[in-house]
């Protein structure tokens, strides 16, 4: 099993739309879990991180699944900036604050 | 406040040559880490540093060396360069707060073996 799986998609969705990316990773010693956008390339920037009890910036939303190891974020009324690679990451336990990373799904918002 | 620096953006290089990428940061980060990505995969750690003078190895650490001799720079360095090294090299750094953590990424170095 890979450590951090993710749809790779692409997903196309036209803008107002909701969008939902899910994500499973197979260390249960993780701790500390985020989403990340890298945009075409360039470096990832942090998005969200991602707390037991949910959590919500603006129009996104994370929610964790420690149970489950699953993680997920909704993207409400997306707009066309929102077009971007989201990468799920877990932190790699015993090496410091280094991540581990899933492969990215990509979005494209049209008009 | 520069964040992340790294230098060269680009670079190609033969195979069998030497190089070293550079990292820096000044934000008095402890931790910083070096990953690669290639198309289709995620990040892959190389190396990591957990402050001055500490390092270890990640998942793909064959081929490189590093060396953190103070807290701003943390310089990856290619023995023997050969086609497979073809990536984008991100080095990212951290501070830790409680029980969450930001990772700030340079913008990269695109390197080419031929």
């Amino acid at each position: 099993r890979k450590e951090v799986e993710q749809d790779p998609g692409p997903f196309n969705v036209p803008e107002g739309a909701t969008v939902a990316f899910n994500c499973t990773y197979s260390n249960s010693a993780s701790q500390s879990f985020f989403w990340y956008r890298q945009d075409c390339r360039k470096e990832p920037k942090l998005l969200m991180s991602v707390y037991s009890s949910g959590n919500e910036d603006g129009r996104f939303t994370a929610q964790l699944n420690r149970a489950s190891q699953y993680i997920s974020l909704l993207i409400r009324d997306s707009k066309l900036s929102d077009s971007a690679t989201y990468l799920c990451v877990v932190n790699r336990p015993q090496a410091g604050t280094a991540l581990i990373f899933g492969k990215g799904t990509t979005l494209s918002v049209s008009s | 406040n520069a964040g992340v620096t790294q230098t060269p953006k680009f670079q190609v290089l033969k195979t069998g040559q030497s190089m070293t990428l550079q990292c820096a940061q000044d934000m008095n980060h402890e931790y910083m880490s070096w990953y690669r990505q290639d198309p289709g995969m995620g990040l892959r750690l190389i190396h990591y540093s957990v402050g001055a003078g500490i390092t270890d190895q990640g998942e793909v650490p064959n081929g490189y060396n590093v060396s953190r001799s103070t807290t701003e720079d943390f310089p990856l360095r290619l023995l023997s360069a050969a086609p497979s090294q073809t990536s984008v090299y991100f080095c990212a750094s951290s501070y830790r707060l409680a029980s969450s953590y930001e990772q700030y990424f340079g913008p990269g170095t695109r390197l080419t073996v031929t």
